[in-house]
């Protein structure tokens, strides 16, 4: 596709439950990034992925959260055992290092993930 | 860890009136960009800064990157309807692909 396309954009689910959600970055961008932004706040930082380097997984708040990148594309974010506070819309990113490029992340719509 | 500080936190000013949100780093930055989130949206690039002292414009907007490498600042002159929206700098530290954003600044602009 011609950006970065996530699923699901919505996602409601009880306390308690696993959720994954998922990210196809722009064909070609070697980083990608998951970003956590909570109703009218700011973006928070949860890993980072560049190429087959081991990812930032610095961001995380805990070990509930985790995420993969398969083949140097698609991601996903998995959180177990939801919270209520996990509730927010969960943005990916991604970018092309080197060359000539701006450094310009490209966002996805983000993954709107509700814990009731 | 790296933080990147950005005030205010909300702006509210008349159509036509000039608007600055201010960046602060912890650190000393490669490199800072800005983003634009409309409401319901998405953040979307608008610009980026690499060089100490740097100032860049797109036609209103005004982008300038400290000396220090540390502070950025994004000014707007005579703020239009279209530019309601929230305002984040995003920084990234020197040898690192990390990029931190600060919490944004949400302008209102009343016509």
């Amino acid at each position: 596709g011609a950006g970065v396309s996530q699923s699901p954009s919505n996602k409601v689910t009880e306390k308690g439950k696993d959720v994954e959600l998922r990210c196809d970055p722009i064909s070609g961008h070697t980083a990608l990034y998951w970003y956590r932004q909570s109703l009218g706040q700011g973006l928070e930082f949860l890993i980072y992925f560049q190429g087959n380097s081991a990812p930032d997984k610095s961001g995380l708040p805990s070990d509930r959260f985790s995420a993969e990148r398969t083949g140097g594309s698609v991601s996903t974010l998995t959180i177990q055992r939801t919270q209520q506070e996990d509730s927010a819309v969960y943005l990916c990113a991604s970018n092309q290092r080197g060359g000539a490029n701006t450094g310009e992340l490209f966002f996805g719509e983000g993954s709107r993930l509700t814990v009731l | 860890g790296q933080q990147v500080m950005q005030i205010p936190q909300y702006q509210h000013v008349q159509e036509g009136e000039d608007f600055t949100t201010y960046c602060n780093s912890s650190t000393t930055l490669s490199n800072i960009q800005w983003y634009k989130q409309r409401p319901g949206g998405h953040p979307v690039f608008l610009i980026q800064l690499v060089k100490s002292g740097e100032v860049k414009k797109q036609k209103r907007l005004t982008f300038q990157f400290g000396e220090a490498k540390k502070n950025s600042s994004l000014h707007i002159t005579a703020t239009q309807t279209t530019d309601v929206g929230t305002y984040f700098c995003a920084g990234r530290n020197t040898g690192g692909f990390k990029t931190i954003f600060g919490a944004g600044t949400r302008l209102f602009v009343k016509a």
